[in-house]
């Protein structure tokens, strides 16, 4: 099981704003890891979405972004659309476990 | 343009082996560190394995340490893992990903291969 905690799903009209959390502990997170975001479509291998907390890679749309406090993270995206449709992970690293660590995982339906 | 290409997946016995090969192209490959993440049919990404460029530092999770071996060929640029013992816990889609630089708490992976199934079943 994994030590990020995220919710199963969220969803939003097009246009609108949601965020997604994803929450963690003082072994990781809290501990000042960094947190990165991977957006999965269907079917598809992950793809990198946020890097070292709020960065985008080039080609990632600034209706991306993230944040940190404490122990959680959160994603937010901006003026959703159809595309935006996917599977979102958050990842961070457990010095507990000694390994990196993904979050449960957020299915993004658009509505 | 960085590529990253899987194979040898399949279906293979409880308690069989297996080894995953991941051709990289477009990158300077020893340089950077690599690892293995694997998703089970329906379910969420973990994180399997990481070795350093040069390869003498590998890394593993508690889930598969002592079953899997992470190895790399960088005079052919390719990435290994060696599954042994197999359980039906391990069948999954099997993704080789690299790393941001060298091993590093700090790390993100990008980019990631298209992935290959390994089905333990008998």
């Amino acid at each position: 099981q994994s030590v990020l905690t995220q919710p199963p799903s969220v969803s939003g009209a097009p246009g609108q704003r949601v965020t997604i959390s994803c929450t963690g502990s003082s072994s990781n997170i809290g501990a000042g890891y960094d947190v990165h975001w991977y957006q999965q479509l269907p079917g598809t291998a992950p793809k990198l979405l946020i890097f070292g907390i709020i960065n985008r890679p080039s080609g990632v749309p600034d209706r991306f972004s993230g944040s940190k406090s404490g122990t959680s993270a959160s994603l937010a995206i901006t003026g959703l659309q159809a595309e935006d449709e996917a599977d979102y992970y958050c990842q961070s690293y457990d010095s507990s476990l000694s390994s990196y660590v993904f979050g449960t995982g957020t299915k993004v339906t658009v509505l | 343009e960085v590529q990253l290409v899987e194979s040898g997946g399949g279906l293979v016995q409880p308690g069989g082996s297996l080894r995953l090969s991941c051709a990289a192209s477009g990158f300077t490959f020893s340089t950077f560190a690599m690892s293995w993440v694997r998703q089970a049919p329906g379910k969420g990404l973990e994180w399997v394995s990481a070795i350093s460029g040069s390869g003498g530092s590998t890394h593993y999770a508690d889930s598969v340490k002592g079953r899997f071996s992470i190895s790399r060929d960088n005079s052919k640029n390719t990435l290994y893992l060696q599954m042994s013992s197999l359980r039906g816990e391990d069948t999954a889609v099997y993704y080789c990903a690299k790393d941001d630089g060298g091993y590093d708490p700090l790390d993100w992976f990008d980019p990631w291969g298209q992935g290959t199934l390994v089905t333990v079943s008998s």
